[in-house]
């Protein structure tokens, strides 16, 4: 089935040391999204790719950064995770901007310690 | 600044117990309005997509609608197995079409 996958499902990192967490899909899809989610939260767009353009929501930190080496492949970098950085990590795809459903992948959790 | 609003918060029914969530909008522009199911320590799961006003559309036991300015989910004889949180999701054509969530309702069925 084609879907979107994420790796790992629960990471533990201590503060200050980076993480990287992966998506990929097999949907052939546009554009890719990660978004935190705290408890009991609305998910929070980080920032978004078409295609190999990369775009940025103004209030995401510098802390945050992505990579997305490939149509199938997109990275998300944790430079140096504090303990409010301690979320689930969902990452998404969708056919193209403007009126297209996500598709999501089953998450990250991102432990800090 | 746009916004959308989810209620009521956590929501408690009877298996069987039909009943409406809400998600009210303040959107300038709304390209379209989603529905997800998300279990817990999983990811949104896709249901709905509404355009218009007027819309509707129905799956199993559940049924979206949409008006100019909320839009409903309605849960038909709802099973434990509907237990979930339930999110709606904003576009706009103004916000470079990213997708603004509510907060969610938390449904639980007791059988």
């Amino acid at each position: 089935d084609a879907m979107v996958i994420q790796n790992p499902r629960y990471q533990v990192t201590q503060f200050g040391k980076p993480v990287t967490l992966s998506c990929s899909q097999t949907l052939n899809h546009n554009v890719m999204y990660w978004y935190q989610q705290k408890s009991s939260q609305a998910p929070k767009l980080l920032f978004h790719y078409y295609d190999k353009d990369f775009n940025n929501e103004a209030d995401t930190p510098d802390n945050f950064q992505s990579r997305r080496p490939n149509t199938s492949f997109c990275f998300l970098d944790i430079r140096s995770p504090g303990l409010g950085d301690a979320a689930m990590y969902l990452c998404a795809t969708s056919r193209d901007r403007g009126g297209y459903e996500q598709y999501f992948g089953p998450g990250t959790r991102l432990t800090v310690t | 600044e746009d916004q959308v609003t989810q209620s009521p918060e956590a929501l408690r029914l009877q298996e069987g117990e039909s009943s409406s969530l809400n998600c009210s909008y303040t959107v300038s522009g709304l390209r379209g309005l989603f529905w997800y199911r998300q279990d817990p320590g999983k990811g949104p799961e896709f249901l709905f997509t509404l355009y218009s006003a007027g819309e509707e559309k129905e799956k199993e036991r559940l049924k979206a609608t949409l008006t100019k300015k909320e839009s409903f989910l309605h849960i038909t004889a709802p099973k434990p197995e509907d237990s979930a949180t339930y999110l709606c999701a904003v576009q706009t054509y103004y916000n470079n079409n990213d997708m603004r969530f509510g907060a969610g309702t938390r449904l639980t069925v007791k059988p």
